[in-house]
């Protein structure tokens, strides 16, 4: 399967912990971002990654949270002291260059206790 | 602020049946308009999309309208099935690297 792959699919952990996801964007794309969705809502933008850089951060990316892609292939978010709020979906997508649309992967649910 | 609006927030339609969802932008700077279909534990897929320079796309049962002038875009789905039963989003992109902001989502039920 040649898709957008994220790990874990689902993450438990107690408040205060940090947690750390992996998206494994479709080889031959070079953008990556990160999105959050809450329940009922549509996907908020995070982060963007062209190859290794970061070029844009959202506000909702907290001093908490950090995200890197070290060699422009796959990508890491951590959530450090992890906070009731941020129980969320995490989605990763991908895409080449241009007006070519994202392909997402199905996320990785985090639930705080 | 909410940059795209989506309507209805939940739709329930007999099988073969026509949905329609509507959607609303105010920013005019996005590139090209495309919808995303959602099912329960998976992220959103690709269904569809058009660019600002066409008025109508259609694929098989989907077809996309474009309203330019009244900043509006609606996804049809015709002969809609139980399978269809999903959440349906707008979407529109924008920027250099394609920043996508997304509509809030219209809960599709097709009863049979």
């Amino acid at each position: 399967d040649t898709g957008v792959s994220q790990d874990p699919r689902h993450k438990i952990t107690k408040r205060g912990q940090n947690v750390t996801f992996r998206c494994d964007p479709i080889s031959e794309h070079n953008r990556l971002y990160w999105y959050r969705q809450t329940l009922g809502q549509g996907p908020e933008f995070l982060t963007y990654f062209q190859n290794e850089a970061q070029l844009e951060k959202s506000r909702l990316l907290s001093d908490r949270f950090s995200a890197e892609r070290p060699k422009g292939s796959f990508s890491t978010l951590e959530i450090q002291r992890t906070e009731q709020g941020d129980s969320a979906m995490y989605l990763c997508a991908s895409s080449s260059q241009g007006l070519e649309p994202q392909h997402f992967g199905d996320g990785t649910r985090l639930s705080i206790l | 602020q909410q940059q795209v609006k989506q309507s209805p927030q939940s739709l329930i339609v007999q099988k073969g049946g026509i949905s329609i969802i509507n959607c609303a932008y105010e920013n005019t700077a996005f590139d090209y308009f495309p919808w995303y279909q959602q099912f329960p534990g998976k992220g959103p897929a690709l269904l569809i999309a058009i660019r600002p320079d066409v008025s109508e796309k259609k694929e098989g049962r989907f077809t996309i309208s474009f309203n330019k002038s009244a900043k509006q875009f609606s996804l049809h789905i015709m002969d809609s099935q139980p399978g269809d039963s999903a959440t349906y989003f707008c979407a529109a992109p924008r920027g250099g690297y394609q920043k996508v902001t997304f509509g809030t989502g219209t809960k599709l039920q097709v009863i049979p």
